[in-house]
């Protein structure tokens, strides 16, 4: 099984900051990463598929690059909506396994 | 809108057995692969199951695997677990999940819904 970690497991941060979440998979996925956030109590929203396309409806303040086992999201301006719990996915290769996310919250 | 709606979960002791549905809405259900994830309160996601639109293509995560059952109703827009010899660490928030895709190949949870409490207790 492909193995997901994401650092840092938690961060503080405040509205306006930039935010940089890392994941990296046990062995190459070329880009086949995605992203979701949650709110408490809320089920995961999809955020970004294949490393860094934008799933239609997200904010542009969210981005995703990388490819093969090292891979990034990016926040570039914190907004109070934005506090949450993000997770990787590797959609490479069964079973589809998910990063054990990174809380983000206010500072 | 897209509309996953669960139901069917409760407490159920350990070996017992439950089986979850989720009505679907807002969408082409045949179009789509499905899957249940699940997610103990606090914890991460874990993948669980998924099934193709076409129901030709199964495939389980190892720790339910001989336990659970995967199965949908294109026409009555319908996605189905069916549960058997539960046990403690199957308790979890399950949700219904559409997939982007038609097939359970490079697999990517589209849309959520707000999911079903399992509680494995005696």
């Amino acid at each position: 099984d492909i193995q997901m970690t994401q650092s840092p497991s938690s961060l503080s941060a405040s509205v306006g900051d930039r935010v940089t979440i890392t994941c990296r998979a046990s062995q190459s996925i070329s880009t086949y990463l995605n992203w979701y956030q949650q709110k408490p109590g809320k089920a995961p929203t999809f955020l970004i598929y294949a490393a860094s396309n934008v799933q239609s409806g997200v904010p542009s303040r969210f981005s995703g690059s990388g490819s093969g086992t090292d891979f990034t999201l990016t926040i570039s301006s914190l907004q109070p909506e934005d506090f949450a719990t993000y997770y990787c996915q590797q959609s490479h290769s069964p079973p589809w396994t998910f990063g054990p996310g990174t809380k983000v919250d206010i500072q | 809108e897209v509309q996953l709606v669960e139901s069917g979960g409760g407490l159920v002791q350990p070996g017992g057995s439950l089986r979850l549905s989720c009505a679907a809405s807002g969408f082409n259900f045949d179009d789509y692969a499905m899957h249940w994830v699940r997610q103990v309160p606090g914890k991460g996601l874990e993948w669980v199951s998924g099934i193709s639109w076409n129901s030709g293509s199964l495939r389980f995560a190892d720790s339910v695997m001989g336990r659970f059952t995967i199965s949908r109703d294109n026409a009555k827009k319908s996605l189905f677990l069916q549960m058997r010899s539960l046990r403690p660490e199957d308790m979890a928030l399950y949700y219904c999940v559409k997939d982007l895709g038609r097939d359970i190949t490079l697999v990517t949870m589209h849309h959520w819904g707000q999911g079903t409490r399992v509680i494995v207790s005696s």
